[in-house]
């Protein structure tokens, strides 16, 4: 299996730009997490689905973030407007059933907001 | 307090060391304890799930402690491999809600 597969690696845009980074899932798992990585704060989890059903959005910052699963194999993140604070990286990840088992990562997206 | 802790390190020591960290958590009804491993710049990659009685896995010991509420990883005969940031994880324990990371604790290993 090819594993958590995020795409870009690296994005870099300007202060109010929108930004959407994309995640396929491992194939057969349930569950997908989006989550952000900062040296002040850690990981972070934003939100996560199950069965492509948003279960648990509170990590969400604020409107300017939003989270989508179409399908099973397929999840968008998107900011806009970006800010400068929304420099981190994004990881996604997914288990095979439910929240509290062993996640899957992906290599993550390095977002730069100048 | 906050729901995982981790003394951030850095921890640095010569190869065949022995180096144990811990991680607090302040859920009392958590069920679910592992220990990540990130390499920089890389993704978090499970090193090794927790279980009540205690587990070990080559070099690698995780304890659990939950009258005082804390887990620990022991790792024997240190590598310059193990040169890594260790993430403790622990599920929150509400339906529906997601792991929770601790900050980490980097080690680093040198001959």
């Amino acid at each position: 299996d090819a594993g958590v597969i995020q795409s870009p690696r690296h994005e870099v845009t300007e202060m109010g730009q929108e930004v959407t980074l994309r995640c396929k899932p491992i194939s057969g798992h349930n569950s997908l997490f989006w989550y952000r990585q900062t040296m002040m704060r850690g990981l972070e989890l934003l939100i996560y689905f199950n069965n492509n059903v948003p279960i648990d959005d509170s990590g969400m910052p604020e409107d300017r973030f939003s989270a989508k699963m179409p399908n099973a194999s397929f999840s968008t993140l998107k900011i806009q407007p970006s800010e400068p604070r929304d420099s981190a990286v994004y990881f996604c990840a997914s288990s095979e059933q439910g929240p509290g088992e062993k996640l899957f990562f992906g290599s993550g997206t390095q977002l730069s907001v100048l | 307090r906050k729901e995982v802790e981790q003394d951030p390190g850095p921890f640095n020591v010569p190869e065949g060391a022995t180096v144990a960290f811990n991680c607090t958590y302040s859920n009392s009804a958590s069920q679910s304890f592992f220990w990540y491993r990130q390499d920089c710049r890389k993704e978090p990659k499970l090193l090794m799930s927790v279980y009540s009685s205690g587990n070990e896995d080559g070099r690698f010991t995780a304890q659990l402690n939950r009258a005082s509420q804390y887990i620990s990883l022991l790792i024997r005969d240190s590598k310059l491999s193990d040169s890594a940031t260790y993430l403790c994880v622990v599920d929150a324990n509400q339906a529906g809600t997601a792991l929770i990371f601790g900050k980490g604790t980097t080690l680093s290993v040198s001959s």
